[in-house]
């Protein structure tokens, strides 16, 4: 069974770089079938699309983000990461790592980890 | 590149049908047939319900179907149960390798 799991820092003072990881296990991230993707929830608020990444490195990202987000992927790790710059406090928020089945559908999550933003 | 347009909330009563719609535009819902839709309970991950427009998952009820008409795709739930209770969150394929969310949609079974 694949699970996707995050991790990183729960707290991020603003104007510094958030940085989660996602650990892929039960399932290789080098499948040429799926691609990985980033999305966000305010609290209390709709899920937001970060973006994706395919394992051989190609990114796609959110317009909105383009500017501060960075995408990665270790497949010698079997994890794909996440950066984001110069935060603010609009940037807190639960952040799941999941899985594109190619599609654009989200097949597998991560369970999301919340990074909050504050001094 | 906006985010779909869901009701804020719907409910219905055991046994019954509910239908949540989501509005978007020509340059997501409408032109292409790549809309999904999760299911969230309070304080856990979404849960793919449907993909493509209407089809499901495995292991995913057939009391769950989507469909889609001009901009707008719609999720309708039937035979309403009280484990259906959670937000609903629509998604689509906007072009260019980007995906655009919609606001989500409380389900109350009352």
């Amino acid at each position: 069974q694949l699970q996707l799991q995050e991790s990183g820092p729960g707290l991020v003072k603003p104007s510094e770089t958030l940085s989660l990881i996602c650990t892929v296990s039960g399932g290789s991230i080098s499948s040429t079938n799926y691609y990985w993707g980033w999305i966000r929830q305010p609290p209390g608020k709709g899920l937001e699309w970060i973006g994706t990444i395919y394992y051989s490195g190609s990114t796609y990202y959110n317009p909105s983000l383009k500017s501060r987000v960075t995408l990665s992927v270790d497949t010698s790790k079997n994890q794909f990461s996440l950066k984001l710059s110069s935060v603010t406090a609009a940037d807190t928020a639960v952040y799941y790592c999941a899985r594109d089945a190619g599609g654009y559908d989200l097949d597998y999550w991560g369970q999301g980890t919340l990074v909050t933003v504050s001094s | 590149q906006s985010a779909l347009t869901q009701p804020r909330s719907v409910s219905g009563s055991p046994g019954q049908s509910v239908t949540i719609s989501c509005t978007g535009t020509s340059s997501d819902v409408g032109d292409y047939n790549y809309v999904s839709w999760y299911q969230q309970h309070p304080g856990k991950a979404p849960k793919l319900m449907i993909y493509d427009v209407s089809k499901r998952p495995s292991g995913v009820s057939d009391r769950f179907s989507g469909s889609k008409s001009g901009n707008t795709a719609s999720l309708t739930i039937s035979g309403l149960q009280a484990e259906d209770e959670a937000d609903y969150h629509c998604c689509s394929y906007a072009g260019r390798y980007t995906v655009v969310f919609g606001g989500g949609t409380k389900l109350t079974v009352l």
